[in-house]
């Protein structure tokens, strides 16, 4: 089965320039992660979504950031306009929540690495 | 809010030794799952291992296995009969079974280093 994938795997930019990622999750898995990794922060997350609806973005840096998840095979991070101070990985995670108390584990793509000059 | 601290990070062992990688976290919760992510160089994050934390007996895979205490909030990770594919950083990660907060919470991760 395929993985997790994201795309572009890197990707660099200018500083005030649009830079949107992609994420296509696990077929059946109906939770999607977005997790950030930088030297100085170690890995954090930005965003999940539970069936296609934003349930926790409370890390969400600020307004430059926002996410989409259209349905249940794709989602998008975009950064408009990006900084420097965004450079980092950026993971996709998916998985599989059931009812009751969840025991998903999440799977991780390979990640995006963004660097804006 | 939770936090998880690795405390060591770097450590070397040579292929075919064991190493025990160390894990604290703090929660007031009582349920909530563990886990062990590998990353490396590729900087893939692959699981290694998982543990439920109302499971008294403490996960196994293949190598790897975890030495869980729930009372003094320790998860550490040993493995066993190291081989050069083990070198990576290795994550540790809390996750709440409350099913309202499930993203996962990482230590800042420990460098491990195979010596052949």
């Amino acid at each position: 089965d395929a993985g997790v994938i994201q795309s572009p795997r890197h990707e660099v930019t200018e500083m005030g320039q649009e830079v949107t990622l992609r994420c296509k999750p696990i077929s059946g898995h109906n939770s999607l992660f977005w997790y950030r990794q930088t030297m100085m922060r170690g890995l954090e997350l930005l965003i999940y979504f539970n069936n296609n609806v934003p349930i926790d973005d409370s890390g969400m840096p600020e307004d430059r950031f926002s996410a989409k998840m259209p349905n249940a095979s794709f989602s998008t991070l975009k950064i408009q306009p990006s900084e420097p101070r965004d450079s980092a990985v950026y993971f996709c995670a998916s998985s599989r929540r059931t009812s009751g108390i969840s025991t998903d584990t999440q799977y991780f793509g390979p990640g995006t690495r963004l660097t804006v000059l | 809010a939770q936090t998880v601290t690795q405390s060591q990070p770097e450590m070397s062992v040579q292929e075919a030794e064991t190493v025990t990688l160390s894990c604290t976290y703090d929660t007031s919760e009582s349920d909530y799952y563990l886990f062990w992510y590998k990353q490396p160089p590729s900087r893939q994050m692959i699981l290694v291992i998982r543990q439920e934390a109302y499971k008294q007996q403490n996960a196994t895979e293949n190598r790897f296995s975890v030495n869980f205490q729930k009372a003094a909030k320790s998860f550490s990770l040993k493995i066993s009969d190291s081989q050069l594919g083990d070198a990576a950083m290795y994550f540790c990660a809390y996750r709440s079974a409350g099913t309202g907060r499930r993203a996962l919470t990482f230590g800042s991760g420990t460098r491990l280093q195979v010596q052949p």
